[in-house]
């Protein structure tokens, strides 16, 4: 069964760090391009940044870059994404995508004081 | 950058086909055929209907389709169904190596 597993999502105060994790099964990360998206409950969704198939071309939406990182670990088929100076404009519920594949049901980071 | 366009609600009753149109610009919709569309249920997590404009997963009824012409790609959804009232998004690859979203349509079946 493919499906996608988010996790380490919690409560941060603001300046403070995460990293989420995204446990794949069922097909292979190395083969896609992967994404991170984020919503704010009741909003809309909101993409954060993207890794290619390839480990290449990582990028990220205006208001995380430069505070947080994508990276994957291809042996674990996990995805990661490491959060840094956390604002709490970040607190939403994080979800790891694929363009065609399920989305699971994300991890939710709370910054708040 | 802009969020795509949606309308913030379109209607129909059982039966019918309704439309729901997503304009970009030439820099993200017009530039790749790199167009999804997900539905969400209130609380629940979005899933997606159609990818690469016009390609559906398996287990996604024939009764969704897409479509695209220059800046705008829309979804049809044909035999509307009760359990087809959700909130649908669009979202585009951009030449900027980045993707952007619309802000969302509510169908809401009649």
């Amino acid at each position: 069964e493919v499906q996608v597993v988010e996790s380490g999502g919690g409560l941060v105060q603001p300046g403070g760090s995460l990293r989420l994790s995204c446990a794949a099964s069922g097909f292979s990360i190395s083969n896609y391009w992967m994404h991170w998206v984020r919503q704010v409950p009741g909003k809309g969704l909101v993409w954060v940044s993207l890794i290619k198939s390839d480990g290449s071309g990582a990028n990220y939406a205006d208001s995380v870059k430069g505070r947080f990182t994508i990276s994957r670990d291809i042996a674990k088929n996990t995805l990661y994404l490491q959060m840094n100076s956390l604002r709490v404009e970040d607190t939403a519920v994080y979800y790891c995508v694929t363009a065609d594949g399920p989305w699971g049901q994300g991890t939710l980071v709370t910054v708040s004081s | 950058q802009s969020a795509l366009t949606q309308p913030a609600s379109v209607s129909g009753s059982p039966g019918q086909s309704i439309t729901i149109s997503c304009t970009g610009t030439s820099s993200d919709v017009g530039a790749y055929n790199f167009v999804s569309w997900f539905q969400q249920y209130p609380g629940k997590a979005p899933k997606v209907m159609i990818y690469d404009v016009n390609k559906r997963p398996s287990e996604i009824s024939n009764r969704f389709s897409g479509s695209k012409s220059g800046n705008t790609a829309s979804l049809t959804i044909s035999g509307l169904q009760a359990e087809d009232e959700a909130d649908y998004y669009c979202a585009s690859y951009t030449i900027s190596n980045t993707v952007i979203f619309g802000a969302g349509t509510k169908l809401t079946v009649l």
